[in-house]
């Protein structure tokens, strides 16, 4: 079964620092998302990518928050200077388009910034 | 703006015992609901998709109803088994637009103990 793929799997960042966390998503899927997860909260929308433009975001993906599909296949999401409240566990989804088929999540980026 | 609400927050069961998950959303509507399976730590599988116009969703010993006038679905889950114990979560998308972004529930921990 086709997979989203995420890396690194696990990222210690320094604060203020810039990371790259990366996604592959499903080839013929066409809406792609990132979703955070802070320990022990629920998991919440950031943003979503649709024919390569931002469709829509969330009140957390600020300024320092952006995404872009480099290469069409590879969807990253970059925190340019990371705060502590920045840690969370980072999902990538993809969507194939229609109503009847739902989200595949990736297994996830469990970023710390210290 | 829609909230998904999970009862019960945890559940412990004996091995071989059916149960049942709840989740409620605020707006009836909806296209789809969405289970997933979280394990500690890790990403979000997929259990079952269940569109608007079902009522019921069945795969191997899970089965998923949704009664969207009242803005519930259930996850039964028959002859538990230890391999079960994960978090349980439901997900909702927003009805307007196309992107379809997911409003989660705060998710149900299930154990189930040999």
């Amino acid at each position: 079964e086709p997979e989203v793929t995420q890396t690194p799997s696990h990222q210690v960042t320094q604060m203020g620092q810039e990371v790259i966390l990366r996604c592959v998503p499903i080839s013929n899927h066409l809406y792609f998302y990132w979703y955070r997860q802070i320990l022990g909260q629920k998991v919440e929308f950031l943003v979503s990518f649709y024919n390569n433009e931002i469709s829509e975001k969330s009140e957390i993906f600020d300024d320092q928050f952006s995404v872009e599909r480099p290469d069409g296949s590879n969807f990253t999401l970059k925190i340019r200077s990371t705060k502590l409240e920045d840690s969370a566990m980072y999902f990538c989804a993809s969507r194939r388009g229609d109503r009847g088929h739902g989200y595949t999540f990736g297994s996830g980026t469990r970023l710390t910034v210290v | 703006k829609q909230e998904v609400t999970q009862i019960p927050a945890a559940l412990s069961v004996p091995e071989g015992e059916n149960l049942v998950l709840n989740c409620s959303f605020t707006d009836s509507a909806i296209y789809n609901l969405q289970w997933f399976r979280q394990d500690p730590g890790k990403g979000l599988t997929s259990l079952l998709l269940i569109q608007s116009s079902q009522r019921e969703q069945t795969s191997g010993r899970l089965n998923a109803s949704l009664d969207k006038s009242s803005g519930r679905s259930t996850l039964y889950i028959a002859a538990s088994q230890p391999g079960d114990s994960a978090t349980y979560l439901c997900a909702v998308p927003n009805s307007g637009g196309s992107n379809y972004k997911l409003t989660f529930g705060k998710g149900t921990l299930l154990t189930v103990n040999p």
